[in-house]
């Protein structure tokens, strides 16, 4: 079983608050890393999915990293909003051969208004 | 817009019944997953299919198995349900490749 770290485990921070976490993962055999958002009640939905080493991708005040060689990436949220009150949870493909993406457990995020 | 959906919401077994959880998907993917969530230990893979007929186990299949008879649609089926099988389960398809994953709504099942 692949190890997928998530870290930390849960935060809590003001509104207008800018944040980060962590996921590490295995650094051989990458191939890529998604990052999901798991609102309460609903599914989880892709927000980014990243191959490159140095890849930085953006959707709106959301952002993220990847380091591959070093395995890890962030996940940054700028000036946070209720909205954005979810877990976060980050997955690891392995590529050929693999179908399969291994989830870390997640980083529950709760913006206090 | 890609859909996933499984057949119930929330789900009441009793010990010892057999549960069949559905899961349809509408964007003609080749591979679907079954997992479950559980607090503190994120979501973790039962079974998963990557083609008609074709299974593999997860990580934890034991108490499981599953049925991919058309393309659209698995299967979960809890042969003997126990308690300790209470759980959100989640059911995902996603077409090869690395590509997003497209996850139902989940099942909230509990066995009493």
């Amino acid at each position: 079983i692949l190890n997928v770290e998530q870290s930390p485990q849960s935060l809590h921070v003001q509104e207008g608050d800018s944040t980060n976490f962590t996921c590490s993962f295995p650094s051989s055999n990458f191939y890529a890393l998604h990052w999901y958002r798991w609102e309460t009640a609903k599914s989880p939905e892709a927000l980014f999915v990243m191959t490159l080493n140095g890849d930085e991708k953006k959707k709106g005040r959301i952002s993220a990293t990847l380091n591959t060689k070093e395995g890890y990436s962030y996940l940054y949220i700028k000036g946070s909003q209720p909205e954005d009150s979810a877990t976060y949870l980050c997955a690891f493909y392995s590529g050929a051969g693999s179908y399969q993406l291994t989830f870390g457990k997640g980083t529950k995020l709760s913006v206090i208004p | 817009d890609v859909k996933v959906t499984q057949s119930s919401r929330y789900l009441v077994k009793r010990t010892g019944e057999k549960v069949f959880l559905e899961c349809v998907q509408d964007m003609d993917h080749e591979n679907m997953f079954w997992y479950r969530q559980d607090p503190g230990l994120g979501l973790r893979l039962i079974y998963f299919s990557y083609d008609v007929k074709m299974k593999e186990k997860g990580d934890i299949p034991e108490g499981y198995s599953v049925s991919r008879e058309k393309k659209e649609r698995f299967s979960l089926i809890l042969e003997s349900a126990s308690t300790n099988q209470t759980s959100m389960y989640l059911c995902a398809s996603r077409e090869s490749g690395n590509t997003e994953a497209f996850f139902g709504q989940g099942t909230r099942l509990t066995v009493v």
